[in-house]
């Protein structure tokens, strides 16, 4: 069973703060990650993929993966109330894709 | 660009009917998908199409069939709805089969209740 596993929260920061989100995964063969934000009652948008170990960096948001540990993260920097939403971690193998449960984030003023 | 288009919006069936569930995607994407989500447990993968004319089962395709009628289309339908078939259905769509990078793109999903 490959298994995608997030911390479901919530997690509370303050505006302006950094917020981490973290994500392990049970498949070793698993070749890409993704983290998506869903906004309440609306549909996943995509906000970083990563392939390869090390991070990523795109504006306020950087991704992070070890494929050893089976670990992926997301931090956002200096984040805002509109970064509040569940955000989705996907580990994807051969044109399947899992989903972890989403971890709901509130970004207080 | 419409990007991925499902419809209806909302459904409300009782248990027994069937329906079919409309999803199409103006990307020239290869790969389209059909997930589920319920609260608390994020996207299920039910079927996906890597190409047109071939489907797939994901983790949890009972009580469901697909139909990938062209490039553009994919269809979902349930053929006797059952209450624990209630949740959010979301279609997305990747041009993985091309790039290998499984980015998806989704639709706005819609909402059926079985009573």
């Amino acid at each position: 069973q490959k298994e995608v596993e997030q911390n479901s929260g919530p997690l509370s920061v303050p505006e302006g703060a950094i917020a981490s989100l973290n994500c392990t995964y049970s498949d070793r063969g698993s070749q890409s990650f993704f983290w998506y934000r869903q906004y309440s009652g609306k549909s996943p948008e995509l906000i970083m993929s990563i392939y390869s170990n090390g991070d990523k960096e795109d504006g306020r948001f950087t991704a992070q993966l070890n494929k050893a540990s089976q670990y992926v993260s997301l931090l956002i920097r200096d984040s805002q109330p509109s970064d509040s939403a569940t955000y989705l971690c996907a580990v994807g193998g051969n044109n399947d894709m899992r989903f972890g449960a989403g971890t709901r984030l509130t970004v207080k003023p | 660009n419409a990007g991925v288009t499902q419809t209806p919006k909302f459904q409300v069936l009782k248990t027994g009917q069937s329906m079919t569930l409309q999803c199409a995607q103006d990307m020239n994407h290869n790969s389209m998908y059909w997930y589920r989500q319920d609260p608390g447990m994020g996207l299920r993968l039910i079927y996906y199409s890597a190409s047109e004319g071939t489907t797939d089962k994901g983790e949890v395709p009972n009580g469901y069939n697909v139909s990938r009628l062209n490039k553009r289309e994919f269809s979902l339908r349930l053929e006797s709805a059952a209450p624990s078939q209630t949740s959010v259905y979301f279609c997305a769509s990747s041009d993985f089969s091309r790039t290998a990078k499984n980015i998806q793109y989704f639709g706005a999903g819609t909402r059926l209740s079985v009573l």
